[in-house]
């Protein structure tokens, strides 16, 4: 079975502090997709990235950096020099291929970020 | 707005009451998901259709529960004999089968049996 963990329910943190939100996640697939989804709080979730298994590397956007490592099955999120903008739930969600889509996603309970001014 | 719609917005509905919610998925996309979201919780995947095929359904989705995109377009979803457990944000989102495939939400219907 697949799993997902956000440890940390809520992270309160002062505008322009840099912030990382923690996943750790659980697969016996060997080939599969993980993902950022932001949620504010309108409720519609925004798609931020979608990283397959196979490519390691960093990604660097803007304000926005992920650090995937398969050796300890974490893909973690980082926004540089935080804005009140960014205030939302964060979720990290992993894929399940079998079913032929890569969008039958397992979520983590989500991490609320507050940027206070 | 050419975004992926859902409606109505908020549903309130006595225990033992049936309801149906629509999803307008993104014009051209092909696959149409439903998921629900509980308070304090991440979505969870309920099923998902390929045009109007319905492809895959979570064990999550009771005989209670149904689902339909007869036309490859908009889906129901319909919920008889409501419980409180039911009550929900139930979300809709769509994608483009391809090798860039990225999954669009809409804002949901939340739902409140009473």
């Amino acid at each position: 079975a697949q799993k997902v963990t956000q440890a940390q329910t809520e992270i309160s943190v002062v505008e322009k502090e840099d912030v990382t939100l923690d996943c750790v996640y659980e697969t016996r697939d060997t080939t599969y997709y993980l993902f950022w989804y932001k949620q504010p709080p309108s409720g519609e979730l925004v798609f931020l990235i979608r990283r397959n298994s196979f490519d390691e590397q960093n990604e660097i956007s803007g304000r926005y950096s992920w650090n995937f490592q398969k050796s300890t099955s974490s893909f973690n999120f980082t926004i540089t020099a935080s804005q009140v903008v960014d205030s939302a739930v964060y979720f990290c969600a992993l894929s399940d291929i079998s079913g032929g889509s890569n969008y039958k996603l397992t979520f983590g309970k989500g991490t609320l970020l507050t940027v206070n001014p | 707005d050419t975004g992926v719609s859902q409606d109505p917005r908020h549903k309130i509905t006595k225990r033992g009451q049936n309801v149906t919610f629509r999803c307008d998925p993104i014009s051209e996309h092909n696959r149409l998901y439903w998921y629900r979201q509980t308070l304090g919780q991440g979505p969870e995947f309920l099923t998902y259709f390929q045009n109007e095929a319905q492809l895959e359904k979570s064990r999550l989705l009771s005989d209670r529960f149904s689902a339909e995109r007869p036309k490859g377009s908009f889906s129901t979803l319909e919920i008889q004999r409501t419980e409180q457990g039911d009550s929900a944000m139930y979300l809709c989102a769509s994608s483009l089968h391809s090798t860039n495939e990225k999954l669009f939400f809409g804002s949901g219907t939340q739902l409140s049996v009473l």
